[in-house]
């Protein structure tokens, strides 16, 4: 199954509103999950099952979508959420993850 | 404190072997499916395989590209998770991250990763 983000790179300001697209190949359920990484780091997890919030992410993070169609809407943008953000699926085998949206300052 | 810590990186040739190991604390390890992800330079995430566990019968799983060289494996009597690379490749070349599979869809726990780098 093939994951494919949109944009690859968007920039922002602090204060916005930001919304990741991530669509699959093939239907996928609600198996998808959402990661922020920043550089030297590993993945952190946001988002699980589609639309649950990891423990410890801040409200501000939001997930939507089944199916093929899935989003993650961060809903106003602070200074620590600049980072690259993943969508993943584990609806089958091989696991796979999008190509990953860079998210910067504008 | 839940917490994964990956070992065994470094440089190799292409055409050799290296065995990553991925030591894990503060949770039952036996309960958890593991996984390997990896990052080359510059690049996404990559999923390189998973070992199930002993419900699902230690079953392991492959990404194409690393399937009949890489082989994955547990000591949960040790809460140990290890991944043999054999024949490696250049473009294996990645930081190779261990992650915890939380069974709610998502890795909810990951080392910090360990570098291997695949160069004559």
């Amino acid at each position: 199954i093939q994951l494919t983000q949109s944009p690859s790179s968007l920039s922002a300001s602090i204060g916005d509103r930001v919304t990741i697209t991530c669509r699959a190949s093939q239907g996928i359920s609600g198996h998808l999950a959402w990661y922020q990484q920043k550089p030297g780091k590993a993945p952190k997890p946001l988002i699980y099952a589609a639309s649950s919030l990891q423990s410890g992410v801040p409200p501000r993070f939001s997930g939507s979508g089944s199916g093929t169609e899935f989003t993650l809407t961060i809903s106003s943008l602070q200074p620590e959420d600049f980072a690259t953000y993943y969508c993943q699926q584990l609806n089958s085998y091989p696991v796979t993850f999008g190509g990953g949206t860079r998210v910067e300052i504008k | 404190e839940v917490r994964l810590v990956e070992s065994g990186g470094g440089l190799v040739q292409p055409g050799g072997s290296l065995r990553l190991s991925c030591a894990a604390s503060g949770f039952t390890f036996s309960d958890h499916h593991m996984d390997w992800v990896r990052q080359a330079p510059g690049k996404g995430l990559e999923w390189v395989g998973r070992s199930r566990d002993k419900p699902d019968r230690f079953r392991t799983d492959y990404a194409a590209s690393v399937e009949g060289r890489f082989t994955i494996s547990r000591d949960d009597s040790k809460d140990s998770l290890y991944l043999e690379m054999n024949s490696l490749k250049t473009e294996d070349t990645a930081v190779y991250f261990c992650a915890r599979d939380s069974r709610k869809h998502n890795m909810d726990v990951w080392g910090k990763g360990t570098t291997v780098t695949v160069s004559s």
